[in-house]
């Protein structure tokens, strides 16, 4: 089964304490991104990856770190999480360049206090 | 001005509606329009895609771009309770780079 998995789906921490999103996809996608989500903003793109080792910012990089040492894998970093990081982070990956085969994770939800 | 604008809503519509969901774009080089679909608690899903102008259909959902007006809508023929979801519009130029309205809520009511 096509599956994009992230971990932890909840975590509450507080602000300065150093976490990572895992994000792990088993399509083979080359391409993959973090999005978050805010009410009334929408899905706002944070970092892309094209390949391993190839990453690009995407609306809302302050603040995050990513890594794509293995193509499956797509970690989220925040070395120093602050509250208006509190959101709902997604990963996606996807089969094409067009972005019209994108699948995205079930979501972690994040509440820096 | 955001280059996606999408109404909230919530739209609330009782069940065997139509249901008509838009967004406008300011993007003249946007090519590829998705409408996906977010349940509570859940991550977006495709429901429908299209390139360039046009109509497409699947089952009950039928899918338009007027690049013209850079208008898209999302047409639902016989709206179930199972249809009550947020749906996001999505436009891209081709790259990696999605942009996302922010979602119309739509409740059909049994």
């Amino acid at each position: 089964e096509a599956q994009v998995t992230q971990n932890p789906r909840y975590l509450i921490t507080v602000t300065g304490k150093k976490l990572t999103v895992t994000c792990s996809q088993n399509m083979n996608h080359e391409y993959m991104s973090w999005y978050r989500q805010d009410p009334g903003l929408g899905l706002r793109q944070i970092y892309y990856s094209m390949n391993v080792e190839v990453t690009d910012k995407g609306d809302v990089p302050e603040g995050y770190k990513v890594s794509r040492k293995e193509k499956r894998n797509f970690p989220l970093i925040l070395e120093s999480p602050s509250p208006n990081q509190t959101s709902l982070y997604f990963c996606a990956s996807s089969l094409s360049q067009a972005g019209n085969t994108i699948y995205f994770g079930e979501g972690s939800w994040l509440t820096v206090v | 001005q955001k280059e996606v604008e999408q109404d909230p809503g919530p739209l609330s519509v009782p069940e065997g509606a139509i249901v008509s969901l838009n967004c406008t774009y300011s993007n003249s080089a946007f090519q590829y329009f998705m409408w996906y679909r977010q349940y509570s608690r859940k991550g977006p899903e495709l429901l429908m895609y299209t390139y360039s102008s046009g109509n497409k259909e699947d089952g009950r959902f039928t899918a338009q771009v007027d690049k013209s007006s850079k208008y898209i809508s999302l047409f639902i023929r016989d709206s179930q309770p199972s249809d009550s979801a947020t749906y996001l519009c999505a436009m891209n130029t081709g790259f990696q780079k999605l942009v996302f309205g922010t979602g119309t809520r739509l409740l059909v009511s049994p």
